[in-house]
C-alpha cells in the first residue's frame, strides 16, 4: 500500500488566493483527519470525516477554511482567501474506524506558505 | 477541556546518552496515551502506548510509563542514536479516535 498521499508537497500562494490542498487515505480506511502544524500552536486537528460524513469540525479556524469527502478515496481541505498566517504543515491522516489509534497512519504533510 | 504539555526543546544530546522527554496531562478519566515521532520530511508515526494505569509501552529502546498518580507519561532511551534524531509528540486519546498533541520536541543527536 503506498501510504496516505497529499498533494502538492510544497505550495507558495500569496495573500487572498485560493489553496486546495488533497488527500488519498490509504484504501479501506473510512476514517480521515486533517491536522495543522504551526510552530506557536503545535498539531491541531481541523476537521474529522467518518464514512466521508464530517463528524467534527470544531478546530476549522474560520470560514474561510472548508473540507469536503466526496468518495471514500479522496479529500480536499481549501482555503479561501488564503493569510499569511495559514503558513503551516497540512497533515492528513487516515485510520480504520474502531481498530484505535495505533492504526492512524499520517501523510508526509503540505508546506503551505502564504506571502 | 483535555490538554498535553511537553517539555520544551529543542534537546541536544550526544550518542549514548540517557534521553527523558517530559509530558504531562490534564483530563478526565481514563485516556490512552502515546508518542508519536515524526522524523525529518515524513508524517507522524505511532512509536508506543499505553492504554491504562501503570501500563508501560516500549519499542525501539524507548519507554514510557503511564502515571496517574502524576499525570505524567514521560519518554526514555537508555542510549540514543544518530538515528533517533527527530520531533516527538505527547499525545491523549479519547473516543472517537480523536487525539490531543502536545507541542512536540526537536531532539538532535550529535555523533
Amino acid at each position: 500500500d503506498a501510504g496516505v498521499i497529499q498533494s502538492p508537497r510544497h505550495e507558495v500562494t500569496e495573500m487572498g488566493q485560493e489553496v486546495t490542498l488533497r488527500c488519498k487515505p490509504i484504501s479501506g480506511h473510512n476514517s480521515l483527519f486533517w491536522y495543522r502544524q504551526t510552530m506557536m500552536r503545535g498539531l491541531e486537528l481541523l476537521i474529522y470525516f467518518n464514512n466521508n460524513v464530517p463528524i467534527d469540525d470544531s478546530g476549522m479556524p474560520e470560514d474561510r477554511f472548508s473540507a469536503k469527502m466526496p468518495n471514500a478515496s479522496f479529500s480536499t481541505l481549501k482555503i479561501q482567501p488564503s493569510e499569511p498566517r495559514d503558513s503551516a504543515v497540512y497533515f492528513c491522516a487516515s485510520s480504520p474506524t474502531g481498530t484505535g489509534y495505533e492504526k492512524l497512519f499520517f501523510g508526509s504533510g503540505t508546506q503551505l506558505s502564504v506571502l | 477541556g483535555d490538554s498535553v504539555t511537553q517539555m520544551e526543546g529543542p534537546v541536544t544530546l550526544s550518542e549514548e546518552a540517557f534521553l527523558t522527554i517530559n509530558c504531562t496531562y490534564t483530563a478526565t478519566g481514563y485516556p490512552s496515551l502515546f508518542w508519536y515521532v515524526q522524523y525529518p520530511g515524513e508524517g507522524l508515526q505511532l512509536l508506543l502506548k499505553a492504554t491504562k494505569a501503570d501500563d508501560k509501552g516500549s519499542n525501539k529502546g524507548f519507554e514510557a510509563t503511564y502515571r496517574k498518580e502524576t499525570t505524567s507519561f514521560h519518554l526514555e532511551k537508555g542510549s540514543v542514536q544518530v538515528s533517533d534524531s527527530a520531533v516527538y509528540f505527547c499525545a491523549l486519546g479519547r473516543g472517537a479516535q480523536k487525539l490531543v498533541f502536545g507541542q512536540g520536541t526537536r531532539l538532535t543527536i550529535n555523533p
